[in-house]
């Protein structure tokens, strides 16, 4: 199984500066057949179910604000919020779907 | 827009089977075009994929759960639902139903998903 681990556990950012949470795989989720990064990153706001923010590392769902962005490949991956608004204090979740799922372990993000 | 309900029992006996349902509005379960998924999440803890089924009925569940869970489909009702056998208290959780996105036939991500529903395991 591919382990999921995510840094750091939480972290509080100063309204209007960047958030950036990393997520480290312990396989590499790039496949060589179609050059994807398995990947994806969930927002979980208290109370509230997960939300579905980026997939394919990087891509965007529709209704996502720009200020959330994913980058990495292979192993190594990164969600950025550019700008920290107070509506993006949430729990943040990576999870990997090269082979049988699996998810980080979370990132608490709060404002400083 | 789609939207999805969990519905079931709060309490669970230890040694007894956790029987939950999903109903799904908004899109059609049997179209075949989503894998719909239970995953599970202890408190203050993370997120855990137990399984999907297809409108067809077919089945896929996480290898650690497999022994234990069963998952099928009423198209009739547009709900799917999870059984979990023989519960402990290590299965106590907030369980979430979602629809998944497939690529190459594999169950991807997930999104929407359901509000949750706390189970609880206790005698």
């Amino acid at each position: 199984d591919i382990v999921m681990t995510q840094s750091p556990d939480s972290l509080a950012v100063s309204l209007g500066e960047r958030a950036t949470i990393n997520c480290k795989s312990s396989q590499s989720v790039l496949s060589s057949s179609d050059s994807k990064n398995y990947l994806a990153w969930y927002q979980q706001k208290p109370g509230q179910p997960p939300k579905l923010l980026i997939h394919w590392a990087s891509t965007r769902e529709s209704g996502v604000p720009d200020r959330f962005g994913g980058s990495g490949s292979g192993t190594d991956f990164t969600l950025t919020i550019s700008s920290l608004q107070a509506e993006d204090v949430a729990v943040y979740y990576c999870q990997q779907y090269y082979t049988t799922l699996s998810f980080g372990g979370g990132t608490k993000v709060e404002i400083k | 827009q789609v939207q999805l309900q969990e519905s079931g029992p709060g309490l669970v006996k230890p040694s007894q089977t956790l029987s939950l349902t999903c109903t799904v509005s908004g899109d059609s379960i049997s179209s075949g075009a989503y894998y719909w998924s239970w995953i599970r999440q202890p408190a203050g803890k993370g997120l855990e994929w137990i399984g999907r089924v297809l409108g067809s009925g077919s089945t896929n569940y996480h290898p650690s759960l497999k022994s234990r869970a069963t998952m099928s489909i009423d198209t009739s009702k547009n709900q799917f639902s999870l059984k979990l056998s023989s519960v402990t208290a290590a299965d106590a959780a907030v369980y979430y139903c979602a629809r998944g996105t497939a690529y190459g036939n594999y169950v991807r991500w997930f999104d929407p998903w359901g509000q949750g529903t706390l189970v609880t395991v206790s005698s």
